[in-house]
């Protein structure tokens, strides 16, 4: 079947403008986990959403960032006035939790701000 | 969630098993060991999981040290495809975040 698919693949920006990221997780999947990892890093967590509970956003490194899950399905990130040190791969990953915990990712978005 | 400790980098050559450790001392009764690769430019793909009994599926094998401290997976016939960086993370199974914590990991690379 299908797996989790991110869009953009790649995106370039310019310093200070609004940036969205799109993941569709796999269907029937009702956890949705955002990471990013900067290059030569780790992956850091973001925000995680699980049906129709309040996210946990405690990942989210400043209020510039902010996500939304419209329908238990699609998830989009959205960065506003983008830094340079927002500069990362974001990668998205679903999971059947709490039946599995197993996270399966996304190809992940490739950001880059100029 | 537990913190895990690997070696930086690992090489094996190609057709032998790779044995990649983790120490995992302050791990609790009710935390699952979970290992993860990602291979270069791609998301991490799950590998395996267990608690307490060792575990194989038809990627790897996990065995966990009876006190629970130490685990090391194994890739029994290890290929040029199994170059990847190998992230072990324990984690909490009920009442704990759902996110995974992910360390430095080990850079394992298979050798022709």
């Amino acid at each position: 079947g299908a797996g989790v698919s991110q869009s953009p693949s790649n995106k370039v920006t310019e310093k200070g403008k609004d940036v969205e990221l799109r993941c569709d997780p796999i269907s029937g999947h009702t956890a949705l986990y955002w990471y990013r990892q900067s290059l030569g890093q780790g992956l850091e967590f973001l925000i995680y959403f699980q049906g129709n509970s309040a996210p946990d956003k405690s990942g989210l490194p400043s209020d510039r960032f902010s996500a939304e899950r419209t329908g238990g399905s699609v998830s989009t990130l959205t960065i506003q006035r983008t830094q340079q040190e927002d500069s990362a791969v974001y990668l998205c990953a679903s999971s059947l939790f709490p039946l599995s915990y197993e996270q399966y990712f996304g190809p992940g978005t490739r950001l880059t701000v100029t | 969630d537990a913190k895990t400790t690997q070696p930086t980098s690992m090489d094996c050559a190609e057709g032998r098993a790779a044995n990649l450790p983790c120490n995992h001392s302050t791990i609790s009764g009710n935390e699952y060991v979970y290992w993860y690769r990602q291979i270069h430019s791609q998301g991490p793909q799950y590998i395996i999981h267990g608690l307490k009994n060792n575990e194989t599926n038809e990627m790897a094998s996990l065995i966990i040290t009876e006190d629970r401290k130490s685990s090391t997976l194994i890739l029994p016939h290890a290929t040029l495809r199994d170059t990847a960086v190998y992230y072990c993370i324990v984690r909490a199974t009920q009442g704990g975040s759902e996110k995974l914590v992910f360390g430095k990991g080990t850079k394992l690379t298979v050798n022709p």
